[in-house]
């Protein structure tokens, strides 16, 4: 079952300008939520993650919010950078260490 | 930085063989490690998490008699996949982290390519 779902497969941004990649997950479980960055035939990257008792958390270009009563967070890069194209998955776990990651969405910055 | 390496980075092998894919933990001591496998165009799915002088913890669906995992000591985790089948091929990716929790950073390995005739 599709705990997590990341419903865009691919999204392009000009160099420059803002990205947005969006996740929804449907167990209310779910307390921590991870972003990571794969780039191709290379394990995933941890990128940056967001506890449930927080709306937001910023590192440097990257920011995520997390919207618990809608069940959706987003990861927002400001600006894009072509070094950023990259297959971009969420995940979220539970007290219980479940863990379900989405289907990744792919990043292509184009500069 | 932690690093995590893989061996091998791919394997090709013979229906009804076994093969070994090793995880290591070059710079730090890794209480935990995770074994995951990415579909084509899916998502990576955890396969199993295992804890130094433990057995592995398996998720539902991944069967434990054919992806044997060792965690003999806090730098090293073996999978083994036990008389692969061409459904078998995937990208195996590990990861390790100094503790049990999601909530830690992970340190992902560069993965092994399978692929099996």
């Amino acid at each position: 079952d599709q705990q997590v779902k990341q419903n865009s497969p691919s999204l392009s941004v000009q160099e420059g300008r803002i990205s947005i990649l969006n996740c929804d997950y449907t167990n209310s479980m779910f307390d921590y939520f991870l972003w990571y960055k794969k780039y191709p035939a290379e394990g995933p990257t941890f990128l940056i993650s967001i506890s449930s008792i927080k709306d937001k958390n910023e590192d440097g270009r990257f920011t995520v919010f997390l919207n618990k009563s809608a069940k959706h967070l987003s990861l927002h890069i400001v600006p894009s950078q072509p070094g950023d194209s990259a297959v971009y998955f969420c995940a979220a776990s539970s007290n219980n260490n479940d863990m379900r990651f989405g289907a990744g969405t792919r990043l292509t910055v184009k500069p | 930085g932690a690093v995590v390496s893989q061996h091998p980075s791919w394997v090709i092998c013979k229906s009804g063989t076994s093969v070994k894919i090793e995880c290591r933990s070059l710079d730090f001591q890794a209480t935990t490690m995770f074994w995951y496998r990415q579909f084509p165009k899916q998502s990576l799915m955890l396969m199993a998490t295992s804890n130094e002088g433990s057995k592995a913890t398996y998720e539902q669906g991944v069967e434990k008699d054919k992806f044997l995992i060792n965690h003999a000591s806090l730098t090293l985790s073996t999978l083994t996949v036990t008389s692969a089948h061409p459904e078998d091929s995937s990208f195996y990716i590990c990861s390790a982290s100094t503790s049990g929790r999601w909530t830690d950073t992970q340190y992902f390995g560069p993965g092994t390519r399978l692929t099996v005739l």
